[in-house]
């Protein structure tokens, strides 16, 4: 079956920074483009970043640009993002998401996402 | 990287047919044949039923289909059943990057 599972959220002051993970199972993870999507509280979705099976080329969204980096350890399963400089507008429910093969844009698992609120 | 335009709701009764339009611009809907829409039920993960504008992936009911006009995409789910009720999203590559729409809450009758 096919699992990803995120952890690493947490209540961090504005300014502060966190490392999220997601932990990738039942496929082939060095094959798939990954991606960050986050939901704030009573919003909609909104894309973050997305990076390539390899990790070679990586893509993020103009509002985390410069203070996101997203990563992946194809040896651990595991996608990461490091996020610095935290406002409360980053405050979210962030979901790891698998692309479809090398299709950043195509969402086709879900994992049920790690929470991040930023307080002042 | 605006967000795409969606309505807030709509709604229709079991049996009926109903169509969400999804605006975009020439920067992504346009341009891009690389929309996808998702269906999100309450408590549960987003789950794709639509790529390439109009492709299902498998396991996805024959009732969803899309299309594309424009800078517009739109989503019409046929047969309305009771489980189709769910907040629903278009989603459009654009130039290196992904822009979803602000969602549309369906309501099943």
């Amino acid at each position: 079956e096919v699992q990803l599972l995120e952890s690493g959220g947490d209540l961090v002051q504005t300014g502060g920074s966190l490392r999220l993970s997601c932990a990738a199972s039942g496929f082939t993870f060095s094959s798939c483009a990954m991606n960050w999507v986050r939901q704030a509280p009573g919003k909609g979705l909104e894309w973050v970043s997305a990076i390539t099976g390899s990790g070679g080329r990586t893509y993020y969204a103009d509002s985390v640009k410069g203070r996101f980096t997203i990563s992946r350890d194809n040896s651990k399963n595991t996608l990461y993002l490091q996020v610095n400089t935290l406002r409360a507008e980053d405050t979210a429910v962030y979901y790891c998401a698998k692309g479809r093969e090398y299709k950043f844009y195509y969402m086709d698992v879900w994992g049920k996402g790690t929470t991040v609120t930023v307080s002042s | 990287q605006s967000a795409l335009t969606q309505p807030a709701s709509v709604s229709g009764s079991p049996g009926q047919s109903i169509t969400i339009s999804c605006t975009g611009t020439s920067s992504d809907v346009g341009t891009y044949n690389l929309v996808s829409w998702y269906q999100r039920r309450p408590g549960k993960a987003p789950e794709l039923m639509i790529y390439d504008v109009s492709e299902r992936p498998s396991g996805v009911s024959n009732r969803f289909s899309g299309s594309k006009s424009g800078n517009t995409a739109s989503l019409t789910i046929s047969g309305l059943q009771a489980e189709d009720e769910a907040d629903y999203y278009c989603c459009s590559y654009a130039d290196s990057s992904v822009v979803f729409g602000g969602g549309t809450k369906l309501t099943v009758l």
